[in-house]
């Protein structure tokens, strides 16, 4: 079947625009996870969906961060005001439950000029 | 907090020798750990998982791994590698019952040569 995907793989902005990066995550999934990865930051956790509850946001940078999941599938991180710190490469992950296997996507490369 | 201390941030080594990369987490906790593989230009992967159970963890390609929860360790080792294992090596751990989040070591970048 199909893996996690996201979209776009690329994207440059200029600082100060705001940018949404788009995660579908595998079908039947429950659990969702955004991470950044950077040089010099390794892999940082960002935030996390499970099912209905309430997100998890305890890894999120600042309040320029933000994130959704939609009926519980496709999810969306955005960026408000982007800075030349946000470039890093932006990896969503699935899983059919927590505690699981963690599936990653491409990423999506963000470089802010 | 937990975290995750991968010491070597490079390991070079000829092809058909053995390798170990070393992974060293901090939790009070009880936790669960992964491995993942990052090939040039591709995704991470998973290569092998510990939940429960047996400590010794194997990989389909001839990596393991061992959770020493004494010595708060979980290293992988291959006895014989290949130019084709040339990647970086993710060390990951969960913790049970704080949500699914995994803190991930600083990588350590495996560099088989002929």
């Amino acid at each position: 079947g199909a893996g996690v995907s996201q979209s776009p793989s690329n994207k440059v902005t200029e600082k100060g625009k705001d940018v949404e990066l788009r995660c579908d995550p595998i079908s039947g999934h429950t659990a969702l996870y955004w991470y950044r990865q950077s040089l010099g930051q390794g892999l940082e956790f960002l935030i996390y969906f499970q099912g209905n509850s309430a997100p998890d946001k305890s890894g999120l940078p600042s309040d320029r961060f933000s994130a959704e999941r939609t009926g519980g599938s496709v999810s969306t991180l955005t960026i408000q005001r982007t800075q030349q710190e946000d470039s890093a490469v932006y990896l969503c992950a699935s899983s059919s439950r927590t505690q699981e296997t963690q599936y990653f996507g491409p990423g999506t490369r963000l470089l802010v000029l | 907090a937990q975290s995750v201390t991968q010491l070597d941030s490079q390991v070079p080594v000829f092809e058909e020798a053995p390798v170990e990369l070393r992974c060293n987490y901090s939790s009070s906790v009880s936790v669960y750990l992964f491995w993942y593989v990052q090939y040039p230009n591709q995704g991470l992967q998973l290569l092998l998982k510990y939940l429960s159970g047996s400590t010794l963890v194997e990989s389909i390609n001839g990596f393991e791994a061992e959770f020493n929860k004494s010595q708060t360790s979980f290293h992988l080792r291959k006895p014989s590698v290949h130019i084709s294992d040339t990647a970086e090596y993710f060390c990951a751990v969960g913790v049970y019952n704080q949500g699914g989040k995994l803190i991930f070591g600083q990588g350590t970048e495996l560099s088989v040569k002929p």
